[in-house]
């Protein structure tokens, strides 16, 4: 069975430091893929990257930034000096479709 | 951009009706979900469609059904509901992809949050 686990239930910031969300997951595949999803308080989930289990290259989208470490089963996300924008709550997932969710984490960041 | 419109962004119903909760994307995709969001449970897959005309069970089936008579559309219906299907619930859909549909990001709706009184 999948499971995909987010220890981090809420995170609180200040404008402009750096956060970094958390995420481990378990899978007998060896084929997979991981992706991030935002979830603004207007409700709806917006996909932010995916990362396939075969590229272990991190990545990074301008303040965004992805740490992919096979090794560890973890895929983490780092937000460089957050905003109050980035507000909302993050999930983690494995696979698509039939998609496995972490339980999220909620990032507060407060001006 | 894609988009998925859910049709009603709050609902509530009375206990033992039945509710049909509508989701329309307009960008062609050939897989269509369905989820609820509770707090500290995450996304559960309620049911899931491939192609027209079919369905299968995700992981929380129990109470629903759903029907997708054209590709653009996928309804969740809630046969009797209950009480514990309070709830938001979250329609997606993914094209095939490259690798098929294990590697398609889901694009979401706004959400329906459903309350049963």
């Amino acid at each position: 069975a999948q499971k995909v686990t987010q220890a981090q239930t809420e995170i609180s910031v200040v404008e402009k430091e750096d956060v970094t969300l958390d995420c481990v997951y378990e899978t007998r595949d060896t084929t997979y893929y991981l992706f991030w999803y935002k979830q603004p308080p207007s409700g709806e989930l917006v996909f932010l990257i995916r990362r396939n289990s075969f590229d272990e290259q991190n990545e990074i989208s301008g303040r965004y930034s992805w740490n992919f470490q096979k090794s560890t089963s973890s895929f983490n996300f780092t937000i460089t000096a957050s905003q109050v924008v980035d507000s909302a709550v993050y999930f983690c997932a494995l696979g698509a479709g039939k998609s496995t969710f972490g339980d999220g984490t909620t990032l507060t960041v407060k001006p | 951009d894609v988009k998925v419109t859910q049709s009603s962004r709050y609902l509530v119903k009375r206990t033992g009706e039945k509710v049909f909760l509508e989701c329309v994307q307009d960008m062609d995709h050939e897989n269509m979900f369905w989820y609820r969001q509770d707090p500290g449970l995450g996304l559960r897959l309620i049911y899931f469609s491939y192609d027209v005309k079919m369905k299968e069970k995700g992981d929380i089936p129990e109470g629903y059904s759903v029907s997708r008579e054209k590709k653009e559309r996928f309804s969740l219906i809630l046969e009797s509901a209950s009480t514990n299907q309070t709830s938001m619930y979250l329609c997606a859909s993914s094209s095939d992809g490259e690798r098929g549909v294990e590697n398609s990001p889901l694009h979401f709706g706004n959400g329906t949050r459903l309350t049963v009184t």
